[in-house]
């Protein structure tokens, strides 16, 4: 059973376009995230959802909007994508906010061209 | 938020322990350490967490000196498998209402060599 998962796994789409990556957590956690890792392998946090309501939102563009249906779902849409939005998209969850015990998703590597 | 410093890499060879030093200087007193490990195309995965002195699990040990300004996971015996990111995290232990902007560092890439 995957804990957090990410579909789909590989998206490559045009410039312009809009797309969405889904997760869910079988692990009844509290908490979900979404985290960017560009090609320099920083880690950035984007988004935290908290029981289906955002609690973190940094300075993200806001042609990306996270959406919380319930609180084992955080789905991520990109709106116009660019060529800087291609990166590694991390879902993750966590019961203990603290950071400890995140769980992520093996990720979505988003290549926009 | 705590900034964290960590060499960018290390390499070791298969049996010999490894000691990863991260740098905290401010790090405030509600604050945890935490560590993870990243293999390529995978996302990060928990390590060990501590407050203060040493904590030890089946995968590491964490060293936590009295003033909390570094800390350095230990892994011992490592082998190839042990090649990965190692990232070092400071952020508070736990919030009410949710969320933490836990921020990860550049990471310290391990590579573990015959």
């Amino acid at each position: 059973d995957t804990a957090v998962s990410q579909t789909p796994k590989y998206l490559v789409t045009q410039m312009g376009n809009d797309k969405s990556i889904k997760c869910e957590q079988n692990l009844g956690h509290d908490t979900m995230y979404w985290y960017k890792q560009d090609s320099k392998k920083f880690l950035k946090i984007m988004f935290s959802y908290n029981n289906k309501e955002l609690i973190i939102n940094e300075t993200v563009p806001n042609r990306f909007s996270p959406k919380s249906p319930d609180k084992a779902h955080l789905n991520l849409h990109i709106n116009s994508l660019e060529l800087g939005d291609s990166a590694v998209y991390f879902c993750a969850s966590s019961q203990d906010t603290g950071g400890r015990g995140y769980t992520f998703g093996s990720g979505t590597r988003l290549t926009v061209v | 938020l705590a900034k964290t410093t960590q060499p960018i890499s290390m390499d070791s060879y298969e049996g010999q322990e490894v000691n990863i030093t991260c740098s905290h200087n401010n790090i405030a007193t509600n604050d945890y350490i935490t560590w993870y490990q990243q293999f390529p195309s995978q996302g990060p995965r928990f390590i060990i967490q501590g407050y203060k002195t040493k904590v030890t699990n089946e995968v590491a040990s964490l060293f936590i000196p009295a003033d909390r300004k570094s800390s350095t996971l230990s892994l011992p015996r490592v082998s190839l498998s042990d090649t990965a990111v190692y990232y070092c995290l400071v952020g508070e232990g736990r919030l009410t209402g949710g969320g933490n902007k836990l921020t990860f560092g550049t990471g310290t890439q391990l590579k573990v060599e015959l």
